[in-house]
């Protein structure tokens, strides 16, 4: 089976810096990925790693160690704006090919 | 280009009736999918779908049904509604990601649906 965790509850000051770890199990991997879903609305991708390291896009970064089964989600210069839900998910491989959500990481930035 | 359509956005039922949440993609992905959402519990997988005529079940599938006779679309049925199926619905699509490459999903707007 495929299971992931990460924090359920994290809080930052704006301009700061926060991390969102997650750690993964899972029968295959393809690779993990971060979504983004602000109150009432539908995530949306955020950023995808499929080979070990760090992948910045603007103010977000995402790392992955394949080895490790973790990975995390650095956000930079935080903004009000970036309060919101974060999730990580993992696409397993083989035939199935599921693409399966932890259950999330609620952001409060806070002025 | 409309991405994901999902109808209806609310949707009250009675305990024991059935109803259809529909959804459709224009991207041409073979991967589809359904999650429910409920607080605290992240997003959880219904069922999915890798291609036409191809459904499996993911994580928390009893109670719902569906079928893929197009690439385009892919409902959810509810045969006989019970209050622990309230909850948010989200449907899903995206390339199928085999071999490492980017898989981003493309998420509808969501069903809230209450049963009562």
């Amino acid at each position: 089976g495929q299971s992931l965790e990460q924090p359920s509850e994290v809080t930052a000051v704006e301009g700061a810096i926060v991390q969102i770890n997650c750690t993964y199990q899972t029968s295959g991997f393809y690779g993990l990925s971060w979504y983004q879903q602000h109150d009432g609305g539908a995530p949306t991708f955020l950023s995808y790693n499929a080979l070990d390291g760090l992948e910045e896009t603007g103010r977000f970064s995402s790392f992955l160690s394949r080895s490790d089964s973790y990975g995390y989600l650095l956000l930079q210069e935080l903004q009000m704006k970036d309060s919101a839900s974060y999730f990580c998910a993992v696409r397993g491989g083989g035939a199935t090919n599921k693409l399966i959500f932890g259950t999330g990481t609620l952001l409060a930035v806070q002025p | 280009n409309a991405g994901v359509t999902q109808t209806p956005k609310f949707q009250v039922l009675k305990t024991g009736q059935s109803m259809t949440l529909q959804c459709a993609q224009d991207m041409n992905h073979e991967y589809m999918s359904w999650y429910r959402q409920d607080p605290g519990m992240g997003l959880r997988l219904i069922h999915y779908s890798v291609g036409a005529g191809i459904t499996d079940q993911g994580e928390v599938p009893n109670g719902y049904n569906v079928s893929r006779s197009t690439t385009e679309d892919f409902p959810l049925r509810l045969l006989s509604a019970a209050p622990s199926q309230t909850s948010v619905y989200f449907c899903a699509s995206s390339y199928s990601g085999t071999g490492g490459l980017n898989t981003e999903a493309f998420f509808g707007q969501g069903t809230r649906l209450t049963v009562v």
